[in-house]
């Protein structure tokens, strides 16, 4: 059974260009939650989609958008890029998105804004 | 709202020493409450879970932990722990009506010296 994955490990933008990070859920999962974890902070969450539609969203601003495909997979989509982006991005999956259900997190994404 | 504190951003232990990883939580409502690990340059792996029933929880690794409602809390510990347990440690709670986000603290360092 193949785990969250991830891509790519590492990023580094510029201020003002946009990015997109990419995750596949692990097989059987139809949710899919995106969290920012600043160095030495705890992850935020971001938003979490289930079966193609977002199920909810975090303080982030609409610069932050999000993607999730038929086969369960996702993007995350930052315009705009700030500094303060600069963050691991972590995507995790469960398999109903019910509270209580475990995320499986995957290895993340290190962004780098300069 | 909820808020997750760990009033420990480090602990030093020496191997085979037992050490608890504090965790008070704040909320309005029920809550599930987790305990992350992230080991260097990983993603979050699943030590435990608390739902329901019994208030001392048993996970992985050797590590358990117990809910306290009265106090708020949900402590982590480890009779005795290793040197491959250094890794930060989350502490995680989700709102019992609501499926979508993990609000985590701030993490704790747990630091297993020879």
């Amino acid at each position: 059974e193949t785990g969250v994955t991830q891509s790519p490990t590492h990023l580094i933008k510029t201020r003002g260009q946009q990015v997109t990070l990419r995750c596949s859920s692990q097989s059987g999962h139809n949710t899919v939650s995106w969290y920012q974890q600043a160095l030495g902070q705890g992850p935020q969450f971001i938003f979490q989609y289930y079966r193609e539609e977002e199920n909810g969203r975090g303080n982030f601003p609409p610069r932050f958008s999000g993607l999730q495909f038929p086969n369960y997979s996702s993007e995350l989509n930052v315009n705009a890029l700030e500094l303060d982006d600069s963050a691991l991005y972590l995507c995790a999956s469960s398999q109903t998105g019910g509270a209580g259900d475990t995320q499986y997190f995957g290895p993340g994404t290190r962004l780098t804004v300069l | 709202a909820q808020s997750v504190t760990q009033l420990d951003s480090q602990v030093p232990v020496f191997e085979e020493a037992p050490v608890e990883l504090r965790c008070n939580y704040s909320s309005s409502v029920s809550v599930y409450l987790f305990w992350y690990v992230q080991y260097p340059n990983q993603g979050l792996q699943l030590l435990l879970k608390y739902l329901s029933g019994s208030t001392l929880v048993k996970g992985i690794n050797g590590f358990e932990a117990e809910f306290n409602k009265s106090q708020t809390s949900f402590h982590l510990r480890k009779p005795s722990v290793h040197i491959s347990d250094t890794a930060e440690y989350f502490c995680a709670v989700s709102r019992m009506d609501s499926s979508y986000k993990l609000i985590f603290g701030s993490g704790t360092r747990l630091l297993v010296r020879p």
